[in-house]
């Protein structure tokens, strides 16, 4: 089975402008978390969608959001960046909605400039 | 006041030495999970725990639910064991994950 991929890999936008970011799960998996990494702040949860319904938010702004789709693909939309934005954005996959294994895809690395 | 805390911080151990790294957590949990992530910054999950003892190769992962503590044990340690290795634990009612700031493990030949 192929694993999580994300799309794009690297990413470097100006303050200001706003980015999608792209998940496809494990297929199968109908959950996806998404998850933000900076040195100063660790990991932290986004939110989580399970079958097109978001199940979990964290605690972020409103400028944060996402969808998933019918296929169980999903996309997380920043808007109006700020330099603080610029982080690792991690998606996992697993089958069941707020439990179970999660299968972590390779990152995308934004950079706000 | 983070609800996962870790220790230690930064660990050095040489080639084939015993590692342990502590995970406290401060609110009831559902489930505790064990990463492991590499530079480069892909993350793998090691373990999911809800009580008990798991042993996966090298890797042991025990958890005590009264006390709110988990280990993860790394047996005859390896230069490729070198990475961070974050605890995350499920909370209730909504699942959500809260982490903790990682252990970085560098195991010297």
């Amino acid at each position: 089975k192929a694993g999580v991929t994300q799309t794009p890999r690297y990413l470097i936008k100006t303050r200001g402008q706003q980015v999608t970011l792209s998940c496809s799960p494990i297929s199968g998996h109908r959950s996806v978390s998404w998850y933000q990494q900076t040195p100063g702040q660790g990991l932290q949860f986004l939110f989580e969608y399970f079958s097109e319904t978001q199940r979990n938010k964290g605690n972020f702004p409103g400028r944060f959001s996402g969808r998933q789709f019918s296929n169980s693909r999903s996309e997380m939309n920043v808007s109006t960046l700020e330099l603080g934005d610029s982080a690792l954005y991690l998606c996992a996959s697993s089958f069941y909605s707020t439990r179970g294994e999660q299968y972590f895809g390779p990152g995308t690395r934004l950079t706000v400039t | 006041k983070n609800e996962v805390e870790q220790s230690p911080q930064n660990l050095t151990a040489q080639e084939g030495e015993f590692i342990t790294i502590n995970c406290s957590y401060s609110v009831g949990i559902s489930a505790l999970h064990w990463l492991q992530q590499h530079p480069g910054g892909g993350i793998v999950s090691l373990f999911m725990l809800s009580s008990g003892k798991k042993k996966h190769g090298r890797l042991i992962a025990t958890i005590n639910i009264q006390e709110k503590h988990s280990s993860l044990h790394i047996t005859a340690s390896h230069p490729r064991d070198s990475a961070v290795y974050i605890c995350a634990v499920r909370v209730p009612p909504g699942n959500q994950f809260y982490f903790g700031t990682g252990t970085s493990l560098t195991v010297i030949p």
